[in-house]
């Protein structure tokens, strides 16, 4: 059974750079891809981008200009970073893997999520 | 960019049907997903490609996807069933999620 555990810094100042690290544990990383979705506090998701299993990326417009995504097959790990943090992402972060419904993709396994918090 | 509209807030009384919606663009030509989230928990995925229950997720939760609107149906409504719930599709290499539901079981 896939596990995922998020990890990273709680507080970030804005225009700081946040890096968050998920862990995977029962699955090799690179046999599937994998997202990161956010949720501001008492708000709705919101899908960041994937990683796809090739180490392609594809990203949420709205923060293309400010996020990368990257694994690391030796730690088995998946990382994000939003660059130029403001107050608006303020949220839990969630890894998830990306499962497959034909080209269509959803989230069966999901982390049990890291708040970041931005805040001067 | 591509939406999906979900009520707010849906109340239903315990044993009765609850019947969530979600509504977009020609969604009848997408899979629709639906997660279940409980207060500060994460996500779980209830019902995938429209209508399958994914292992673990009890027999009364159920979908349907046609024309322009999906619905996440709950029989048999239980107290623990009292929770948000989003729906979310693929469009233009875009995850979307709807904006969530509240369910109430009063």
């Amino acid at each position: 059974q896939v596990q995922l555990q998020e990890s990273g810094p709680g507080l970030l100042k804005p225009s700081e750079t946040l890096s968050l690290t998920c862990v995977v544990s029962g699955d090799r990383i690179r046999s599937y891809s994998w997202s990161w979705i956010r949720q501001p506090p008492g708000k709705g998701l919101e899908w960041i981008g994937f990683i796809y299993d090739t180490g392609s990326t594809n990203y949420n417009a709205s923060l293309k200009s400010r996020v990368t995504l990257s694994v690391d097959t030796s730690k088995n790990e998946i990382s994000l970073r939003l660059r130029s943090v403001t107050a608006a992402d303020t949220a839990v972060y969630y890894c998830a893997r990306v499962d497959r419904g034909g080209s269509s993709p959803y989230f069966q396994h999901w982390g049990q999520g890291t708040l970041v918090t931005v805040s001067s | 960019s591509y939406e999906l509209t979900q009520p707010p807030s849906v109340s239903v009384s315990p044993g009765q049907t609850a019947s969530i919606t979600c509504s977009g663009d020609k969604l009848g030509n997408k899979y629709t997903y639906w997660y279940q989230q409980r207060p500060g928990q994460s996500p779980v995925l209830v019902i995938y490609q429209d209508n399958r229950r994914p292992s673990g997720i009890p027999e009364r939760f159920s979908g349907s996807n046609s024309g322009n609107t999906a619905t996440l149906t709950i029989s048999g409504t239980q107290a623990l069933d009292e929770a948000d719930y989003y729906c979310q599709a693929w469009d233009s290499n875009t995850v979307v999620f709807g904006g969530g539901t509240k369910l109430t079981v009063l």
